[in-house]
């Protein structure tokens, strides 16, 4: 079944340090995959999506992420995190049947910035 | 212009009660999702719909959840005889077309008492 595990509950970070987000995906075939924020109260807003091609993705926000097959990862970085960035991230995977991407998220890493 | 709205905000029910929980999508939009984030977990595919018609109600938990689309816009997730369990930020998405990219709404945060 597919699944995505995101390891990390909880990551801390300094202002201007950099940021890597974990993401590992369980799918039978090519995955959609997708990574969103959602700040609280707010809805969530999508950073970036793989499809095909390229597997450096470049998203909203300074983000971007490495698709890599062969470790099913899927994670999300940013090289100089800003305390904006302080909010909850999920990684998805949209299985692409019937037309439809029915997304199954991961439990979310929610993401302190120190000042 | 306006994105997914979602009414009420915030939605709190006594055990036993009925509740409908509305969104309106983005103008225009053909497909429409309902997900159910539960506190300190990622959202769980609910029910789909494109245009009226409501083609996978599979993450549907139980008879109790019904979703309607009656013309093809706005949307609404009814829940009979709510229990604690059901407590929940249910959260409305829409796309421009079938396949494309989900815009959520800011969810309504149910609580069940």
């Amino acid at each position: 079944a597919q699944s995505v595990t995101q390891p990390d509950i909880h990551i801390t970070v300094s202002e201007g340090a950099s940021l890597e987000l974990r993401c590992n995906y369980s799918y039978g075939a090519t995955p959609y995959l997708f990574w969103y924020v959602q700040s609280p109260g707010q809805g969530l807003q999508l950073l970036l999506k793989y499809f095909s091609g390229d597997t450096l993705v470049q998203g909203i926000k300074g983000f971007e992420a490495e698709f890599k097959r062969s470790q099913s990862s899927f994670n999300l970085r940013k090289p100089s995190v800003h305390w904006s960035d302080a909010a909850e991230y999920f990684c998805a995977v949209g299985p692409f049947s019937g037309g439809y991407n029915k997304l199954i998220f991961g439990a979310g890493t929610r993401l302190a910035v120190h000042p | 212009g306006a994105g997914v709205s979602q009414s009420p905000r915030y939605k709190v029910a006594k055990r036993g009660q009925d509740v409908a929980l509305r969104c309106d999508p983005i103008s225009g939009h053909v497909s429409l999702f309902w997900y159910q984030q539960a506190l300190g977990q990622g959202p769980e595919f609910l029910t789909y719909f494109q245009n009226e018609a409501q083609l996978d109600k599979s993450g549907l938990p139980s008879d109790r959840f019904f979703a309607e689309r009656p013309e093809g816009s706005v949307s609404t997730l009814k829940i009979q005889r709510t229990q604690q369990e059901d407590s929940a930020v249910y959260l409305c998405a829409s796309t421009l077309d079938v396949g494309e990219t989900q815009y959520f709404g800011p969810g309504t945060r149910l609580l069940v008492l």
